[in-house]
Parts: C-alpha cells; structure tokens; sequence
C-alpha cells in the first residue's frame, strides 16, 4: 500500500546550519506530497505542498521538490533558526481517498 | 475563521470507561476527518464525513469506535470501553469541499490518557 519513509530524528543543527530532512514515499498513481510542521503543545500545520512532478513547495525560507524518478521530497532549507525547532512530518495524499498518510516524524532541535 | 477547534484537549479515564470528544470545524468546510496520533509516530487516518456522511472507515476504527458528524457542523468520536491502547493524540482536521485534502487544516487535537 500507499507509505511515506522519513529520516530518523532527532536532527540537531546549530543556528544558520543548512537543514535536509529525507522523505521518500510508495504510491500507485501520482499523490500530492506535503510538509507538516508540529511545535510544542500546538497541532499539525500545513508548511508546504506540490502536486505533480518536479513542483516546488517553498514556504517561510523552507523547500521541497516533488522528485517522481526518485519518489523524493526531501525538506530544505538554508539557515534555520531556533524558532524552527518542531516536528515535521512528510505526508502524501491521493485524489481518489481523501485520507493523508503520514510519515512517523523528524524532530528538529536548533540550538542557538 | 477561528481554526478546527477540539474538546476537551486532554481527557484521562480508567479502563473500561466511555469517553467522546468533540471537533468543531472551520465553518463552511464540508469535510471533516480524524487522526490518531501515538508516541513518536505520525498521523493515522481513522475515518472522514462530507457534510453529515461518513464516506471512509480505516480498519484502525474497532467497534469500540464510532464517529457522527449530525448536520454535518461538529463531530464526535466516542470510545466505548476504553484500553490502555486506546492511550493517543487524536486529531481532527476539515477542508473545504473544492480542495480535497490539499488543504486540511489540523485542530489541537485531544490527549487521551486510559489508566
């Protein structure tokens, strides 16, 4: 079936270290890809998203590239800040089930 | 807008007891959907409503477990009989009805604790 594989946490950067959390999926057909970001105490937040081949999602500094030949979207981004210290979890979803299936999360820790 | 609103936000129980929660969508989105979340894991899809019907069950959703979305505002999701694995986050997250689930807006989920 359907899943999406990310890389293991915790992943400690230092401020203004550059950031890549690995995701990779198995899909028949061709899903929709997100980022969703977890702060402390707080719900699932919508980071970015792309929904065919080769788009790029950017949002606060942050980037994925839907990659098909790979089934990649792995999360960049240049100088993360303490503030983006959280948990992010790659997802997938497909027009036919309106369901999302979820990665098992990367916890990011930026020390200052 | 004031977001996906959940109650309570945390809920501990003794086994064996009943307990129900309650989602309040974004007004005017059309589909609803709930999530459970365990320890150190992602997300997992439990069931969705368009408006007052529920469309899809996952096979996580025992008999124990029953979710209504009556006049497709609010839902519930009631636990009967609760185990210590029933112990999760459990999410509730809408859209609107022309953006499938590209944009799911998550609520703060509710902390269940079984003891």
């Amino acid at each position: 079936g359907d899943s999406v594989t990310q890389m293991e946490g915790p992943v400690t950067l230092s401020e203004e270290a550059f950031l890549t959390i690995n995701c990779t999926y198995t899909a028949t057909g061709y899903p929709s890809l997100f980022w969703y970001v977890q702060y402390p105490g707080e719900g699932l937040q919508l980071l970015l998203k792309a929904t065919k081949a080769d788009d790029k999602g950017s949002n606060k500094g942050f980037e994925a590239t839907y990659r098909k030949e790979t089934t990649s979207f792995h999360l960049e981004k240049g100088s993360v800040q303490v503030s983006d210290s959280a948990v992010y979890f790659c997802a997938l979803g497909m027009d036919s089930s309106y369901k999302l299936i979820f990665g098992s999360g990367t916890r990011l820790l930026v020390r200052p | 807008d004031t977001g996906v609103s959940q109650n309570p936000r945390h809920k501990i129980t003794k086994r064996g007891q009943n307990v129900t929660f309650r989602c309040d969508p974004i007004s005017e989105h059309n589909r609803l959907y709930w999530y459970r979340q365990t320890l150190g894991q992602g997300p997992e899809f439990l069931t969705y409503f368009q408006n007052e019907a529920q469309l899809e069950k996952s096979r996580l959703l025992s008999d124990r477990f029953s979710a209504e979305r009556p006049k497709g505002s609010f839902s519930t999701l009631e636990i009967q009989r609760t185990e210590q694995g029933d112990s999760a986050m459990y999410l509730c997250a809408s859209s609107p009805v022309n953006r499938g689930n590209t944009e799911a807006f998550f609520g703060q989920g509710t902390r269940l604790t079984v003891v």
